[in-house]
């Protein structure tokens, strides 16, 4: 069926790190893939997305990777800092508007 | 731009009492979502609307929950009757064209 795949559940970095967190999607046609950060308490907020006609996406510290053929994508943060830490959901479309949500990830970056 | 409005923030009411979420959307977004997040069970859709036309409730959990959307700026869940395993967060969401998903504040329901 329709499923989205996240690692990790968990992720703990020092500041100033990379993190990377990991979806793969099972719908060869979703064709639109956005990334949401959660702090606790709050409503997820959309951060970056990417669309299949494209394999990389960038904005400042955050960066979005696609690859299609083999059905992942990836969230790419670089030098880490402590208002970072949240729970990231990757999502993916399925049959048009509908998007699935993978499980989170809680990124907690040490200073 | 208000974004998308949820009420109530909070919610507790007794089992098998009715319980009704509203929401407005973002004025010019043409979809709704309602999503519902546990920690079980992570963000679920229950069901969303086109136009104000439901289109996908695969997500609804049984026949407790309905919702509606009788125009374009307003749109409600109702569970009868509510139950302690539908205590979670119900978040609305809207998108327009460019298809990214704007959640609602959420609320917060708590059945005892």
């Amino acid at each position: 069926g329709e499923n989205v795949e996240q690692h990790p559940s968990t992720l703990s970095v020092q500041e100033g790190d990379s993190a990377v967190i990991k979806c793969t999607y099972s719908d060869s046609a979703s064709n639109y893939f956005p990334w949401y950060k959660q702090e606790l308490g709050k409503r997820p907020q959309l951060i970056i997305d990417i669309r299949s006609n494209v394999g990389e996406k960038k904005d400042q510290r955050i960066a979005v990777t696609l690859n299609k053929t083999a059905k992942h994508f990836s969230l790419h943060i670089t030098e880490t800092q402590p208002e970072d830490s949240a729970v990231y959901f990757c999502a993916a479309s399925i049959g048009g508007n509908k998007l699935v949500f993978g499980a989170g990830t809680i990124l907690r970056v040490k200073s | 731009d208000a974004g998308v409005i949820q009420s109530p923030r909070h919610e507790v009411t007794e089992m098998g009492q009715e319980v009704t979420l509203r929401c407005k959307p973002i004025s010019g977004h043409n979809s709704l979502f309602w999503y519902r997040q546990t920690m079980m069970r992570g963000l679920e859709l229950l069901i969303y609307f086109n136009n104000n036309v439901p289109i996908d409730d695969s997500g609804m959990p049984e026949d407790r929950f309905s919702a509606k959307m009788p125009n374009a700026s307003f749109s409600t869940l109702k569970i009868q009757p509510s139950e302690p395993r539908d205590s979670a967060v119900y978040f609305c969401a809207s998108s327009g064209d460019r298809r990214s998903l704007h959640f609602g504040n959420g609320t917060r329901l708590t059945v005892t």
